[in-house]
């Protein structure tokens, strides 16, 4: 069946590094392609999505590029802030439909000053 | 405009016992789906509901049900609660099928 797979966590940076989160997929198809963010007592927020191969999705300074080839989906930033500490999740719908997601484990960063 | 809402944030039940956690999704939202997510994973799919009607189900027991209502908020019960069953449950709404989802805060189930 399908499924997602992200770099193991936690992540611990400085501000102003570069951050990379690994997450790579197993599906049937074209499916669409997500990354969730989960502040620390709040729900899950759409960061960010692409819905088709070779797609970036941008936000917040977050982006992630839909490479089929690879089947991978890596989300980065050029420069973390302490308010970007949360975790983060990859996510694969069929169809657009994102009522039927299947999410990787989450990966804990966290940004020091 | 609200957003979605859970309730209640937190419970305990005791094994064997039911439970009935409920949502009421954003204004005008036709969608809800229901996740379980254990502690340290990601969410599971329980089960997706569409205009009162169940649209997909994820790998889940029987025991494990739902409602939508003509308002479109939702309810989720779970009967028989085993201590596996703990877990933080989440709602999510949406205009449609294939739109943003806007995910609630959560409940937190406990079973001992």
């Amino acid at each position: 069946g399908d499924s997602v797979t992200q770099m193991e966590g936690p992540v611990t940076l400085s501000e102003e590094a570069f951050l990379t989160i690994n997450c790579t997929y197993t599906a049937t198809g074209y499916p669409s392609l997500f990354w969730y963010v989960q502040y620390p007592g709040e729900g899950l927020q759409l960061l960010l999505k692409a819905t088709k191969a070779d797609d970036k999705g941008s936000n917040k300074g977050f982006e992630a590029t839909y490479r089929k080839e690879t089947t991978s989906f890596h989300l980065e930033k050029g420069s973390v802030q302490v308010s970007d500490s949360a975790v983060y999740f990859c996510a694969l719908s069929h169809g657009g439909s994102q009522g039927n997601l299947i999410f990787g484990k989450g990966t804990k960063l966290s940004v020091k000053p | 405009e609200t957003g979605v809402t859970q309730s209640p944030t937190h419970l305990i039940k005791t094994r064997g016992q039911q439970v009935t956690l409920r949502c009421s999704s954003q204004s005008g939202h036709n969608t809800v789906s229901w996740y379980q997510q254990a502690l340290g994973q990601g969410p599971q799919f329980i089960f997706q509901y569409y205009r009162e009607e169940e649209n997909g189900r994820g790998n889940f027991p029987p025991r494990f049900s739902g409602l939508q209502f003509p308002n479109y908020s939702s309810e989720l019960n779970v009967n028989a609660l085993e201590l596996d069953d703990s877990a933080l449950y989440l709602c999510a709404s949406s205009l449609g099928l294939n739109t943003e989802a806007f995910f609630g805060q959560g409940t937190r189930l406990t079973v001992v």
